[in-house]
């Protein structure tokens, strides 16, 4: 079993609708969760960042962490054209080894006019 | 001006030959990191190194040999290149490591590498 697990889509919505975007894990020691915005042919970059369960709520977007069924979650509200892109997970320890993430294979998100 | 800088942005070279990608941050971050995707879009790390010295080393070829000058620099040198070497390859910084330490790191554009 890989330590994550992300559907990799493609996922196609009309504008507007409400995306939500998910990761399973499977290593429990895993305490910080980020989500990582990809265009294409550029770089990710950090979108959602959270510690340990709950949620974080930045405008449209929502990360949520469920620890107990190690479940990762972003939504975004009112989705646009310009939120078309690969949206990866990623994962990491605290205390030692806490500079290596874990990244899920990435969510490709159509947002369609 | 750019955080992350790796260049150059596209390498389309042939089997056998040997090519450096050259990776700048200018963020005073400690770590820096190499990362490889392959067509499925899978990112996965290569190497890391914290203020020069190697902390992650996963299980790549050794025609790969990362080198850093400097905690600033971190290059990649990969030696009779092959076929399967065609990918996209990211060079990243996180502030620090360790105990607590919140791992953010920063991509740069990506080094799209193609051998023929």
């Amino acid at each position: 079993q890989k330590e994550v697990e992300q559907d990799p889509g493609p996922l196609s919505v009309p504008e507007g609708a409400i995306v939500s975007l998910n990761c399973t894990y499977s290593n429990s020691a895993f305490q910080y969760f980020m989500w990582y915005r990809q265009y294409s042919r550029k770089g990710p970059e950090l979108l959602m960042y959270t510690y340990s369960s709950g949620n974080k709520e930045d405008g449209r977007f929502t990360a949520q962490v469920d620890k107990s069924s190690k479940y990762i979650s972003l939504f975004i509200r009112d989705s646009q054209p310009s939120d078309s892109a690969t949206y990866l997970c990623a994962t990491s320890y605290s205390g030692a080894g806490s500079y290596q993430l874990t990244f899920g294979k990435g969510t490709k998100l159509s947002v369609i006019p | 001006d750019t955080a992350v800088s790796q260049t150059p942005k596209y390498l389309v070279t042939q089997m056998g030959n040997d090519k450096s990608i050259k990776c700048e941050q200018n963020l005073g971050h400690d770590t820096m990191y190499w990362y490889k995707q392959d067509s499925k879009k899978f990112l996965k790390i290569m190497f890391s190194y914290n203020n020069k010295e190697l902390i992650i080393n996963e299980t790549v070829p050794n025609r790969f040999s990362p080198k850093s000058p400097d905690k600033a620099h971190l290059n990649l040198h990969i030696n009779s290149l092959e076929l399967g070497d065609s990918a996209v390859y990211f060079c990243a910084s996180s502030q620090k490591t360790g105990m607590g330490a919140k791992n953010i790191q920063y991509f740069g554009a990506g080094t799209r590498l193609s051998v023929l």
